[in-house]
């Protein structure tokens, strides 16, 4: 059992080019939810899904998309890579409301 | 606006002693809390979930009270061991299962 695996575990970008961060759970969660850790800011809130074809927007969500066509993947989307959102990236899934969240093991993104 | 306060400086602690770390909220009014985990270079692992209702939850060592009078949630490591070195973080969950995290309190137990 997998759990949640986001790929790849780090990456460089140039300042302007676009990539996705892969995440990826097999415990049949619907919930699941993409987060930004910062040096002393905590983990933020950048988009979330409910369920297959529903997702919506978090604390931070400019300069991201997200889609959710299948319950088990919940691509990151960036569309014009800028410094700020050099950051390490975590995905979560959740069985449901108000249950513990488990997350990835990161992505390490450094836009230069 | 929301604010989740953890203790930003290390928490050093001997051996065998009991840690306690503070999550203070302003501007919230949670469902529930959580606290997890965090290890250097990975993702954060749920420990321990205490609903609004609840004023204590144990799971071996580990302790949390949740006074939503004060706003505070305090976590108990009892008998610390250098393994429990890590850094804590306290999530706060309203309706839609979204989750606000605090900046996390690093610990190191010295042996």
């Amino acid at each position: 059992n997998a759990g949640v695996t986001q790929t790849p575990k780090f990456q460089v970008l140039k300042t302007g080019q676009s990539m996705t961060l892969q995440c990826a759970q097999d415990m049949n969660h619907e919930y699941m939810s993409w987060y930004r850790q910062d040096p002393g800011m905590g983990l933020r809130l950048i988009h979330y899904s409910v369920g297959a074809g529903i997702t919506d927007q978090g604390e931070v969500p400019n300069g991201y998309n997200v889609s959710r066509s299948t319950t088990e993947d919940f691509p990151l989307r960036l569309l014009s890579a800028a410094p700020s959102q050099t950051s390490v990236y975590f995905c979560a899934s959740t069985e449901d409301r108000n249950t513990e969240a488990f997350f990835g093991q990161g992505t390490r993104l450094t836009v230069v | 606006s929301q604010k989740i306060e953890q203790n930003s400086e290390a928490l050093n602690i001997q051996e065998g002693k009991t840690a306690t770390l503070t999550c203070n909220y302003t501007n919230y009014s949670p469902a529930y809390l959580q606290w997890y985990r965090q290890d250097p270079g990975r993702g954060p692992v749920f420990l321990l979930l205490i609903r609004e209702n609840e004023k204590e939850k144990r799971k071996e060592r580990l302790k949390v009270t949740f006074d939503t009078t004060l706003k505070q949630s305090l976590f108990h490591i009892t008998a610390s061991q250098p393994a429990d070195s890590a850094t804590y973080l306290c999530a706060l969950g309203a309706a839609g299962n979204k989750l606000t995290f605090g900046g996390g309190t690093r610990v190191l137990v010295k042996p």
